[in-house]
């Protein structure tokens, strides 16, 4: 069974920009969370999506979005980058009936 | 709230046992995970207890769990090289939200 993928798995942008990363996830996981990883803050939650609805969100300015579609992929858009963007950005799947997720290799974003 | 909080450096030598602690603030989680991240690659699960439980073991993996400070422990065995990553310990929460530790990067000497 395929693992979770995410695309792209780099990105530069520059300040003011905006950007969409696509994850799709186990083939049969309904769930998908997202975290931020960057080395000061370690792993942030940002929002969990299940059935095409948002079903809890994390600490995160609302220039942060996303949205799943009825195949359980799902995307994460950051508009108006700040440099401070910049980090990994993992992807999970989970059946949704348990916390048990299964990550991405994240895409690292590259704000300057 | 919502913390986790774990040591961020361990070393240890190859074929000593490594002991990598974790507290929580949040009561009300219903498992409490490992994972491990290697560079340049995502999370893995490495191991998980249910928070009712004490303990559970993995082969080389103890986890050991006293709810009542609310702290969290893996126990490697043996430790090898290839064991050196980085490990995250996570909180399950209801409502499908998982809080992460900042991790604690284990070096091992040959």
């Amino acid at each position: 069974k395929a693992g979770v993928t995410q695309t792209p798995r780099y990105l530069i942008k520059t300040r003011g920009q905006q950007v969409t990363l696509s994850c799709s996830p186990i083939s049969g996981h309904r769930s998908v969370s997202w975290y931020q990883q960057t080395p000061g803050q370690g792993l942030q939650f940002l929002f969990e999506y299940f059935s095409e609805t948002q079903r809890n969100k994390g600490n995160f300015p609302g220039r942060f979005s996303g949205r799943q579609f009825s195949n359980s992929r799902s995307e994460m858009n950051v508009s108006t980058l700040e440099l401070g963007d910049s980090a990994l950005y993992l992807c999970a799947s989970s059946l949704g009936d348990s916390n048990e997720q299964f990550f991405g290799p994240g895409t690292r974003l590259t704000v300057l | 709230g919502e913390d986790v909080e774990q040591s961020l450096f361990l070393s240890v030598r190859e074929g000593d046992s490594s002991v990598i602690n974790c507290t929580y603030t949040d009561s009300s989680s219903t498992y409490l995970y490992w994972y491990k991240q290697e560079p340049g690659a995502g999370l893995q699960l490495l191991t998980y207890i249910f928070s009712n439980m004490d303990m559970k073991q993995d082969q080389r993996l103890t986890v050991l769990l006293n709810k009542k400070d609310k702290h969290l422990s893996l126990r490697i065995a043996d430790t090898q090289t290839g064991d050196s990553a980085i490990y995250f310990c996570a909180e399950g929460l209801g409502g499908f939200k998982t809080i992460f530790g900042a991790g604690t990067r284990l070096f091992v000497k040959a």
